[in-house]
């Protein structure tokens, strides 16, 4: 059974561009988490899709949007970037809600803004 | 204040003393609690995690208790070992989101 597969791996933009990134869950799974991991601050929680409507979303500015397809893919959309929006995105996929069960984590894209 | 406390943020051991990181969570609803390892450059992912109704999990080498009453959990690692060498996560459900720790950065020295 295939992982958790995020697209691009890497990504260097620059201030004021916008970015897309791209999670495959693993087959099966209706929920898909997004979080950013920046040192010292951990994963934090940007929003959780399942069955293509967002169900939760963290404290982040309306830049950072998201979207999940019929087949459970999802995308993540930042806009307008700042230098402080350099970070690891991870995403996680889940069969459930994700709330109480074990969540499976991509490889992560790494933003750099310039 | 945090959801989720998470302390220390690092701990340096020698290999084959036991390692303890507690979290502190406030949601009193919580009922499920995972820990979740991440090495150098790789994703994070589950090691041991705890429901409410039962105090203490072990697997092999790593345990989890768990003190509703205090708000706490804690991973425990004994007979640490270089391969043990991560950041570690602990997590809870905080108001319908799955809030984490800020991690421990766990050094085991040979």
């Amino acid at each position: 059974k295939a992982g958790v597969t995020q697209t691009p791996r890497y990504l260097i933009k620059t201030r004021g561009q916008q970015v897309t990134l791209s999670c495959s869950p693993i087959s099966g799974h209706r929920s898909v988490s997004w979080y950013q991991q920046t040192p010292g601050q951990g994963l934090q929680f940007l929003f959780e899709y399942f069955s293509e409507t967002q169900r939760n979303k963290g404290n982040f500015p309306g830049r950072f949007s998201g979207r999940q397809f019929s087949n459970s893919r999802s995308e993540m959309n930042v806009s307008t970037l700042e230098l402080g929006d350099s970070a690891l995105y991870l995403c996680a996929s889940s069969w459930g809600t994700g709330l109480n069960e074990k969540l499976f984590f991509g490889s992560g894209t790494q933003l750099s803004v310039l | 204040g945090e959801n989720v406390e998470q302390h220390p943020s690092t701990l340096s051991v020698q290999e084959g003393d036991s390692a303890v990181i507690k979290c502190t969570y406030s949601d009193s609803a919580s009922n499920y609690f995972p820990w979740y390892k991440q090495e150098l450059g790789k994703r994070p992912q589950l090691i041991i995690d705890i429901r409410s109704n039962v105090g203490e999990k072990k697997d092999q080498r790593i345990a989890v208790t768990l003190n509703k009453t205090a708000k706490h959990f804690s991973l425990h690692i004994t007979e640490t070992q270089p391969e043990d060498s991560a950041v570690y996560f602990c997590a809870a459900p905080a108001y319908s989101t799955l809030t984490f720790g800020k991690g421990t950065m766990l050094l085991v020295s040979p």
